[in-house]
C-alpha cells in the first residue's frame, strides 16, 4: 500500500522559511523511474506544481519559483523534503506532495498524500 | 509554458446523465514515443486529487468503467457515462510531456 503523507508548520511568518517533509511508505525513492513532487492548492483556487526529484537525483522547479525553492531526498528515511525561502502571504496553501512515475509506462502523479495547510501571516 | 483551458468550469449534473468536461492544450501533448500525456484528476471535498485518467486514456487503478478519456493532439474530452452522487467534486486535467507541469483551472461538478 503506497502512502504519503505532509508535515511541516502550519503557521509561518513573512520573510520566513518554510520547510516541509513528506514521509512516505510502499516505495523507494531509489526506484529507477520513481520521483516524489510538491503541488500547491491557495484556498478555493487551481493546482500549481512546485518541484520534483527523481531517484537519480535529478531535480526540477517550477520557473517561477526557483529562486525559492531546494527539493533534497532522504532515500534511507523515505522523506523528501521542500523548502521555500522569503514565504510571503500569497504562498498560503495546502502543499500537497505526490509520486511522480516517469518510465517506459507512464509519466504520471498517482498517489498523493492529504496535504497540509500552510498559513503565511505576521 | 502549455496552458490549459477547461469548459464549462462548472456543471451541474442529475444523477444517472451523462457529462462531459473538456480540456484544450496550448501545445500539443503527444511525445515521440506515441504517448500523449494528458491526465485527469477528481478532487473531491475536502479532499487530495486522485487520479482517474493517465496518459489519455488510461483508468487508473480501482477508478469505476463509467469514467472515460478521449482525444488527441491539443483537445480532449472526460466524459462520465452515468454520473453518481459520488463524483461531485472538482475535476482538473494536467499535462506533463513539458515542464513546467501544468494543470487546468478545474470544472466544479454538483448534483441537481
Amino acid at each position: 500500500q503506497i502512502t504519503l503523507k505532509e508535515s511541516g508548520p502550519t503557521l509561518v511568518k513573512p520573510t520566513q522559511t518554510l520547510t516541509l517533509t513528506c514521509t512516505f511508505s510502499g516505495f523507494s525513492v531509489s526506484t529507477s523511474g520513481v520521483g516524489v513532487g510538491w503541488i500547491r492548492q491557495p484556498p478555493g483556487k487551481a493546482l500549481e506544481w512546485l518541484a520534483l526529484i527523481y531517484w537519480n537525483d535529478d531535480k526540477y522547479y517550477s520557473p517561477s519559483l526557483r529562486s525559492r525553492l531546494t527539493i533534497t531526498k532522504d532515500t534511507s528515511k523515505n522523506h523528501v523534503v521542500l523548502t521555500m525561502t522569503n514565504m510571503d502571504p500569497v504562498d498560503t496553501a495546502t502543499y500537497y506532495c505526490a509520486r511522480k512515475l516517469y518510465s517506459t509506462s507512464s509519466r504520471r502523479f498517482d498517489y498523493w498524500g492529504q496535504g497540509t495547510l500552510v498559513t503565511v501571516s505576521s | 509554458d502549455i496552458v490549459l483551458t477547461q469548459t464549462p468550469l462548472s456543471l451541474s449534473v442529475t444523477p444517472g446523465q451523462p457529462a462531459s468536461i473538456s480540456c484544450k492544450s496550448s501545445q500539443s501533448l503527444l511525445h515521440s514515443d506515441g504517448k500523449t500525456y494528458l491526465f485527469w484528476y477528481l478532487q473531491k471535498p475536502g479532499q487530495s486529487p486522485q487520479l482517474l485518467i493517465y496518459e489519455l486514456s488510461n483508468r487508473f487503478s480501482g477508478v469505476p468503467d463509467r469514467f472515460s478519456g478521449s482525444g488527441s493532439g491539443t483537445d480532449f474530452t472526460l466524459k462520465i457515462s452515468r454520473v453518481e452522487a459520488e463524483d461531485v467534486g472538482v475535476y482538473y486535467c494536467m499535462q506533463s510531456i513539458q515542464l513546467p507541469v501544468t494543470f487546468g483551472p478545474g470544472t466544479k461538478v454538483d448534483i441537481k
